[in-house]
């Protein structure tokens, strides 16, 4: 199975920061990275996938990088709105693993 | 838009099954896409559970393969997670979502709000 490590597990931020969140793959993954953003009570929302494509309706502050077994996540402008817990997960093959979490607050 | 439902018991037994139906709006299931479970334990991160691909096609989280079974059913629109043999560390919030298949990169696009299950006598 691929494990995923996302570092760090939390992280003390402001708003306006520019924050990175790490996330590493026991083993490539190619470009099969997802991120999620979920905020307390909530389910999770699709962030970016396939490493640095944004869905519709993700502000443009949020970019993803990296391949193989290193990706980032960096928000450019911390909103107050962006303070939740980030998901990485690898789609590259079953079982589908999720990183531990980050916790920005 | 489509929209996912979660729906089941919110309190099962130890040793007895554990039966979630995801109700989907706003798509027909049998047009595409592949169909997930996910579960989220108590300050756990998230666990990815099964997903199936219309019509039969099932893949499973392999410390879950003996116990669990998703399906689904077209003429209702329905899909459903059956989990047998359930103990406490079954406890979490359960999560149905749309994922993307072939011709993405297999993201899981839209989410239930999700439920929670909790395993207790």
């Amino acid at each position: 199975d691929i494990q995923m490590t996302q570092s760090p597990s939390s992280l003390s931020a402001s708003v306006g920061d520019r924050v990175t969140i790490t996330c590493r793959a026991s083993e490539t993954v190619s470009v099969y990275l997802n991120w999620y953003q979920q905020k307390p009570g909530k389910a999770p929302r699709l962030l970016i996938y396939a490493v640095s494509r944004l869905p519709s309706g993700v502000p443009s502050r949020f970019s993803g990088s990296g391949s193989g077994t290193d990706f980032t996540l960096t928000i450019n402008g911390l909103q107050p709105e962006d303070f939740a817990t980030y998901h990485c997960q690898q789609t590259y093959r079953t079982p589908y693993s999720f990183g531990q979490g980050t916790k920005l607050e | 838009q489509v929209h996912l439902q979660e729906s089941g018991p919110g309190l099962v037994k130890p040793s007895e099954t554990l039966s979630l139906t995801c109700n989907v709006s706003n798509y027909s299931i049998r047009d595409g896409f592949y169909w997930v479970w996910i579960r989220q334990a108590p300050g756990r991160g998230l666990e990815w559970v099964a997903t199936i691909y219309p019509p039969h096609n099932t893949f499973y989280l392999p410390s879950l393969k003996r116990r669990a079974s998703i399906s689904l059913d077209t003429s209702q629109n329905q899909f459903f997670l059956r989990l047998t043999s359930v103990t406490a560390a079954d406890t979490a919030v359960y999560y149905c979502a749309r994922q993307a298949g072939s011709s993405g990169w297999y993201e899981l696009e839209s989410w239930g709000q999700g439920i929670q299950v909790t395993v207790s006598s």
